[in-house]
Parts: C-alpha cells; sequence; structure tokens
C-alpha cells in the first residue's frame, strides 16, 4: 500500500477482554516497529520485527502483550486481559531496512490505533 | 536506562521568529538522530535526521548534533503557525532501536 495501514483506528473494550490490533506495512519495508504513546507521552517501543529474524519483544510491558508477524508482511498486537492503563494509541512504524546512515532507516508511521478501556 | 530528554514546554515563538529545540541523550552508543513531527492527533513524520556532527540544513530546518555534549538541536527559522505541533527527538544506537524522547510542544503564535 501507499502507507502503513492501521486498523481499526479506535477500539473501545472493557477491562479483560482481549484486544488485536493489525498493523499493514509499507508494501517492500523489512524492518515494522510497534510504539504505544499515553497522552501527552513520548513514544514507547515496544517490539519490532525485521525479516525472518527472531524479533525483539524487550519493550512488551507484561506476558498480556504478544505480536507476531506473518510473512514478513502484516503484524497483529495482541493484548490480552485488557487492564485500564492499556489505554494509549497504538502505533506501528516500518522501515526500508538498517543499512547504516542513511534516510532509509526513517520509520513511516502508520496513523494509529486509539484504544480505550474502560 | 537509556533515555532522551527534551523539555515538554510549550514553547511560544512570534510568527518568523527562530524556534530552537533541544535534546540530549544519555546513549553514547547513539549515531544517529531523527527530529519527527507531531500534529495533535495525528502520527509522528520525520522532518530531519543526522549523525554527523555539525549543522545538517533543509530549508527552514537545521539540525545539529554535538556528539561530545550528547545534545542535539532543531532550529526552525521564519517560524510559521503551521510550524506549532510537537517536535520528537530521537536516537538510534545503529541496531534498530529507536529511543523516543517525550516531545517538545511548540506554538508558533500569529
Amino acid at each position: 500500500g501507499a502507507g502503513v495501514s492501521q486498523s481499526p483506528s479506535n477500539k473501545v473494550t472493557e477491562k479483560g477482554k482481549d484486544v488485536e490490533l493489525r498493523c499493514d506495512p509499507i508494501s517492500g519495508h523489512t524492518a515494522l516497529y510497534w510504539y504505544r504513546q499515553s497522552l501527552g507521552q513520548g513514544l514507547e517501543f515496544l517490539i519490532y520485527f525485521q525479516g525472518n529474524s527472531a524479533p525483539d519483544k524487550s519493550g512488551l510491558p507484561s506476558d498480556r502483550f504478544s505480536a507476531e508477524r506473518t510473512g514478513g508482511s502484516v503484524s497483529t498486537l495482541t493484548i490480552q486481559r485488557t487492564q485500564q492503563e492499556d489505554s494509549a494509541v497504538y502505533l506501528c512504524a516500518s522501515s526500508l531496512d538498517m543499512k547504516g546512515f542513511s534516510s532509509n532507516e526513517k520509520l513511516f508511521f502508520g496513523s494509529g490505533t486509539q484504544l480505550s478501556v474502560l | 536506562q537509556k533515555e532522551v530528554e527534551q523539555n515538554s514546554g510549550p514553547l511560544s515563538v512570534p510568527e518568523g521568529a527562530i524556534a530552537s529545540l533541544n535534546c540530549t541523550y544519555s546513549d553514547r552508543g547513539s549515531q544517529s538522530f531523527f527530529w519527527y513531527r507531531q500534529y495533535s492527533g495525528k502520527s509522528p513524520e520525520l522532518i530531519m535526521f543526522i549523525y554527523s556532527n555539525g549543522d545538517k540544513e533543509d530549508g527552514r530546518f537545521t539540525a545539529q548534533l554535538n556528539k561530545a555534549s550528547q545534545y542535539v538541536s532543531l532550529l526552525i527559522r521564519d517560524s510559521q503557525p503551521s510550524d506549532s505541533a510537537t517536535y520528537l527527538c530521537a536516537g538510534c544506537s545503529g541496531t534498530y532501536k529507536y529511543i523516543f524522547g517525550t516531545g517538545t510542544r511548540l506554538k508558533v503564535l500569529a
């Protein structure tokens, strides 16, 4: 696609329910990131996928969070047993590759999913 | 804890003035730095990246990097009301993990 696509754009759920957030990166981008942004805060790194390598999950805040990337393209972030503190905007970003210091490193962000846990 | 720190602002400047946004980082392994602009309710978009000491200019924007002082700045000349946004500084240690600051909110007053 022309840009990074995320769905849904808004998700309201009840505490304790599971949610799935989807990200479709730019075609050909091998690197995919998930970030979380709480109101008025910066971007918190969650997870990184690069090609077929094992993902870096070091930013996932708890074992209720998981993510997968199928076929090196679409990614799904799953939050189980949601809590109110999970409410935030979840941003997905992709980049072409990391081959050194160049504009290829720049991240293209999707429009995010606003998650509200009641 | 590797951090990127920014003053949250708001930084208010009159239209036509130079806006100066600053960022410090703690990870000496960081080698490339990025400035993203984020309008309210929108996703971040890249406006500048820099990896060499010194200045890098692009139109009205100048990024400055001082690795000895672990300091990155963004200057916006001839500021316009449309520049009003939150500016996020990010460092990357040459692998892939971008560390973002909390952002500085800029207000350009007409």
